[in-house]
């Protein structure tokens, strides 16, 4: 059974950066992409970004573009958030996520194609606060 | 962007009760919509994936139905362990990305 292990909560002074991990043990990422989900005080879920480790394919919510960079490490099944640039706003919990993919074929002018939707967000991590704060 | 409006934003309801909450797509998503469910100090957990498919392991109360763009989500019998916070999520397939609806957090 995977379990997400994420690292500790951080205290941050605005303008600075964070980078937080998110280790998958008893699994791989292979076949998965790893999310990133944020929960701010008195706010609701929000997602912040993925990757999918396969293909080292990013993508990341509007709001955080250029502020964020989302890495993984097969070799250690390790992923990694880091936001830049912090301000009171981000303080939030920060929780890392495994996505499951499922199959589908798609038909092309050429013939039909095997792809992937990324639909599962079925295992998550402990969480990981953070608080910006000067 | 594809915009979710969730409702109601809070519910209030006795063990037992039948609880349907509901979600609407700016544009049509297909079945492109999952329900999660967030306890306090906890971390999230889906329980329906792709508009109506019961993750494994979760409570057979819990369904989900809809597609296109309205979508509910069904507590068939409200149990005091169901107290948290129920968010829909719809996916876009390429690139994989998500957007959360507002909440909606259930009280007993």
């Amino acid at each position: 059974q995977v379990q997400l292990v994420q690292s500790g909560s951080e205290v941050k002074k605005p303008e600075s950066s964070i980078k937080v991990s998110c280790k998958a043990s008893g699994g791989t990422f292979s076949s998965y992409s790893i999310n990133w989900v944020r929960l701010a005080p008195g706010q609701g879920l929000e997602w912040v970004g993925g990757i999918i480790p396969d293909s080292g394919t990013v993508n990341y919510a509007q709001k955080f573009q250029g502020r964020v960079t989302i890495t993984a490490d097969e070799s250690t099944t390790t992923a990694f958030m880091e936001l830049s640039s912090l301000r009171s706003e981000d303080t939030a919990i920060y929780y890392c996520a495994r996505v499951r993919r499922t199959r589908y074929t798609s038909v092309w002018s050429w013939g039909p194609k095997e792809l992937y939707y990324y639909n599962r967000m079925n295992v998550w991590g402990q969480g990981t606060t953070v608080t910006v704060s000067s | 962007d594809v915009q979710m409006t969730q409702s109601p934003s809070s519910l209030s309801a006795s063990v037992g009760d039948r609880v349907t909450i509901t979600c609407q797509a700016s544009q049509d998503i297909s079945n492109y919509l999952n329900w999660i469910q967030h306890k306090p100090g906890e971390a999230p957990k889906l329980l329906i994936y792709d508009a109506s498919i019961l993750e494994a392991g979760v409570p057979s109360r819990f369904s989900g139905s809809g597609s296109g763009r309205r979508f509910s989500f069904t507590i068939s019998s409200l149990q005091p362990e169901d107290i948290a916070t129920y968010y829909c999520q719809q996916f876009d397939k390429s690139p994989p990305a998500y957007t959360f609806g507002q909440g909606t957090k259930l009280e007993i």
